[in-house]
C-alpha cells in the first residue's frame, strides 16, 4: 500500500509570512499532485510534476519533486488569507495504474490578517 | 464550476433508506472515480470506471453500489447504510492513462446517516 505523509497536519500563520508544507512517501511515484480543498467543495488541481527534481511555480506558489520522486514540497512566499485550505498532494501509481492517484494524509493551511 | 457536478450536494437519509448520488461530466474523460472523504483520514478511493468499465473496487462494503451507464455519467447507489457512512463523496474525472493529467473533481455529496 502506498502510503503519502504530510507535514505539518496544520499551520496557522499571518499574512505575509513564506510556509513549507511537505509530502513524503517510501514509494516512488511516476506523477505527483497538489491540490487545494475549500470548505465545502471539492479539491482543485493545483500543479502536476512529472520528472524527479522538477521546479514548477505557480505565482506566490513553489513546487518541487524529489529527485528519487517519493517526495515533493510546496512553498508559498508572502501568504494571503485566499490560501486558507486543505492542501492535498496525491501520487500516481508507477504503471499499469498510471490514473490511480494515492491522496496524502491533508494540511491545513489557516491564514489570518 | 469545475466541470463535474454531483448532486445532491447535501443528502440525509436513514438507515433502512435507499438513495443515489449522481455525477456527471461533459469534459470529454473517460475515467471517472468516487472517493470518501471522513475527518481525519485521507481521501479513500471507492472505485474507479475507465471507459464505463469498473476497473477497482477498494473493498468497498455492498451497500454501496456503483453504477456508470457511459462515460459521462456515474452514480452511487446507497442502501442500509451504517451512521459511519457519513462522509463527503467525491466523484473525479480524468484522462486514464495520462500521469500528466490531474482530476477534476465535483463539489461533492455531503451525506449524513442518521
Amino acid at each position: 500500500t502506498q502510503l503519502l505523509e504530510q507535514s505539518p497536519q496544520f499551520l496557522s500563520i499571518q499574512e505575509g509570512e513564506n510556509l513549507t508544507v511537505y509530502c513524503n512517501s517510501s514509494s516512488v511515484f511516476s506523477s505527483l499532485q497538489w491540490y487545494r480543498q475549500e470548505p465545502g467543495e471539492g479539491p482543485v488541481l493545483l500543479v502536476t510534476v512529472v520528472t524527479g527534481g522538477e521546479v514548477k511555480k505557480l505565482k506566490r506558489l513553489t513546487f518541487q519533486f524529489g529527485d528519487a520522486r517519493k517526495d515533493s514540497s510546496l512553498h508559498i512566499t508572502a501568504a494571503q488569507p485566499g490560501d486558507t485550505g486543505l492542501y492535498l498532494c496525491a501520487g500516481a501509481g508507477n504503471t499499469g495504474t498510471a490514473s490511480k492517484l494515492t491522496f496524502g494524509t491533508g494540511t491545513r493551511l489557516q491564514v489570518t490578517l | 464550476e469545475t466541470g463535474v457536478t454531483q448532486t445532491p450536494r447535501h443528502l440525509v437519509m436513514g438507515m433502512t433508506n435507499k438513495k443515489s448520488l449522481k455525477c456527471e461530466q461533459h469534459l470529454g474523460h473517460n475515467a471517472m472515480y468516487w472517493y470518501k472523504q471522513s475527518a481525519k483520514k485521507p481521501l479513500e478511493l471507492m472505485f474507479v470506471y475507465n471507459f464505463k468499465e469498473q476497473t477497482e473496487n477498494n473493498s468497498v462494503p455492498s451497500r454501496f453500489s456503483p453504477e456508470c451507464p457511459n462515460s459521462s455519467h456515474l452514480f452511487l447507489h446507497l442502501h442500509t447504510l451504517q451512521p459511519e457512512d457519513s462522509a463527503l463523496y467525491l466523484c473525479a474525472s480524468s484522462l486514464y492513462g495520462d500521469r500528466g493529467h490531474g482530476y477534476t473533481f465535483g463539489s461533492g455529496t455531503r451525506l449524513t446517516v442518521v
